[in-house]
């Protein structure tokens, strides 16, 4: 059972983009859309941010947007702010086989 | 408001026990599958356990199959996380959240706790 690959960090300045990637595999992101998002702030409880490879729940913003294509996904968030600033992580059900959750280890996000 | 409030955790010897608990208030705590996730030091998120509605189907990660056991008491509102054979690369932040959608498992955590500390070392 092994975590999904993300980039350890990114940075960007107020106002510019953001990509951040995540890598699985044919068994989890490439086999099912339930990949989601959460944001992390170091301390406090982590939000879904992105369900269903590109849903937002209530509350936030359209500045984040989700994407998927093949075993990879993708969040990109728009018009940085600082207090974007902080984890994340991405996360994948991998099958009924094993029912299991899968999270990637992470991207620390840095606002210059 | 959705509430949950992680408690039990603390500092105990490789081999150890501890035992979380949950507590949810704002919502039909009957009504909802939850999980156990835990920060890891270095490691991020690893997803632990989760449990349906009523008690009687349980997952796990392999990481603490046949070491950890959910269960949940839904008079009480509350989620537990029995945790033996406690081992160093245990140690982190336990979270308990509260999937979603209403009575089925979407695999997404909408609400967490703040989290609750274990600390396994000699």
């Amino acid at each position: 059972q092994s975590t999904l690959t993300q980039p350890r960090s990114v940075s960007g300045s107020p106002g510019q983009s953001v990509t951040i990637s995540c890598t699985g595999t044919s068994s989890d992101i490439g086999a099912y859309n339930y990949v989601s998002w959460y944001q992390h702030h170091p301390g406090k409880a982590p939000k879904l941010i992105i369900f269903d490879v590109n849903a937002r729940p209530s509350g936030v913003p359209d500045r984040f947007f989700g994407s998927k294509s093949g075993n990879t996904a993708s969040l990109t968030i728009s018009g940085l702010q600082t207090e974007d600033e902080a984890d994340y992580y991405c996360c994948s059900y991998a099958g009924s086989y094993t029912f299991h959750v899968l999270f990637g280890g992470g991207t620390k996000l840095t606002v210059l | 408001q959705v509430q949950l409030v992680e408690s039990g955790g603390g500092v105990v010897k490789p081999g150890g026990s501890l035992r979380l608990s949950c507590a949810a208030s704002g919502f039909t705590f009957s009504d909802y599958y939850m999980y156990w996730i835990r920060q890891t030091p270095g490691k991020g998120l690893e997803w632990i356990s989760y449990i349906n509605t009523g008690d009687n189907t349980m997952y796990y990660a392999d990481s603490v199959k046949g070491r950890f056991t959910i269960s949940r008491d839904n008079a009480k509102n509350s989620l537990y996380l029995q945790m033996n054979s406690l081992r160093a690369e245990d140690t982190g932040v336990y979270f308990c959240a509260r999937d979603l959608r209403r009575k089925v498992s979407s695999w997404y955590m909408n609400f967490w706790g703040q989290g609750t500390l274990v600390t396994v070392s000699s």
